[in-house]
């Protein structure tokens, strides 16, 4: 079954103390993407990458990072959150013109 | 700058009438135009897309239209459904960055029995 997995799925966190939100997808996607969704904004896209070891940051990339060392997975990284990254945040892998989503991690950041 | 943006955030139906869910868009230059329904707890699902060479596209129970002219998207679902209830989001695929999705902001839709 295609699918995006993503972990943890809630977190609740302190300022500033390093966390990792793991993404995997096992469709061999080139193209993965993180989004976050807060109310009345909408998804805004973090980061992508169009293949390993290229990433590229998107509309809404301060206060994250990202890796690709291996096609499967994608995870984002928080060096120190604060608390306007409290959010709902989407791993998405894709091909053009479709898009399959993670079930979401949501964190909040105190 | 360039956006995606809906007509109308809320929708509300009663079941087994027909649902159009609007969708204005700026970028000509995108290459896909992609509808997403997403359920309370869940991830964005993907539910239809259509090719920026296309004006028209069905699905099951779905049907997408393209207006290049207006920059007009729209998602029609025949004989809405209690499951059918969520929020629908239009996104776009845009070049930058190889296979961005630009998405709007979306509309709740709402079935009643």
């Amino acid at each position: 079954e295609a699918q995006v997995t993503q972990n943890p799925r809630y977190l609740i966190t302190v300022t500033g103390k390093k966390l990792t939100v793991t993404c995997s997808q096992n469709m061999n996607h080139e193209y993965m993407s993180w989004y976050r969704q807060d109310p009345g904004l909408g998804l805004r896209q973090i980061y992508y990458s169009m293949n390993v070891e290229v990433t590229d940051k998107g509309d809404v990339p301060e206060g994250y990072k990202v890796s690709r060392k291996e096609k499967r997975n994608f995870p984002l990284i928080l060096e120190s959150p604060s608390p306007n990254q409290t959010s709902l945040y989407f791993c998405a892998s894709s091909l053009p013109g479709t898009g399959y989503f993670g079930p979401g991690t949501r964190l909040t950041v105190t | 700058g360039e956006s995606v943006g809906l007509h109308l955030p809320t929708l509300s139906v009663q079941e087994g009438d027909n649902s159009i869910i609007n969708c204005a868009y700026s970028n000509s230059a995108s290459d896909y135009f992609i509808w997403y329904k997403q359920e309370s707890g869940k991830g964005p699902q993907f539910i239809i897309d259509i090719r920026s060479n296309m004006d028209k596209r069905q699905g099951q129970r779905v049907t997408v239209l393209l207006n290049k002219t207006v920059k007009h998207l729209s998602l029609q679902i025949a004989a809405t459904q209690p499951g059918d209830s969520a929020v629908y989001f239009c996104a776009e695929n845009t070049p930058r960055g190889g296979y961005a999705l630009n998405f709007g902001k979306g509309t709740s839709l709402l079935v009643t029995p």
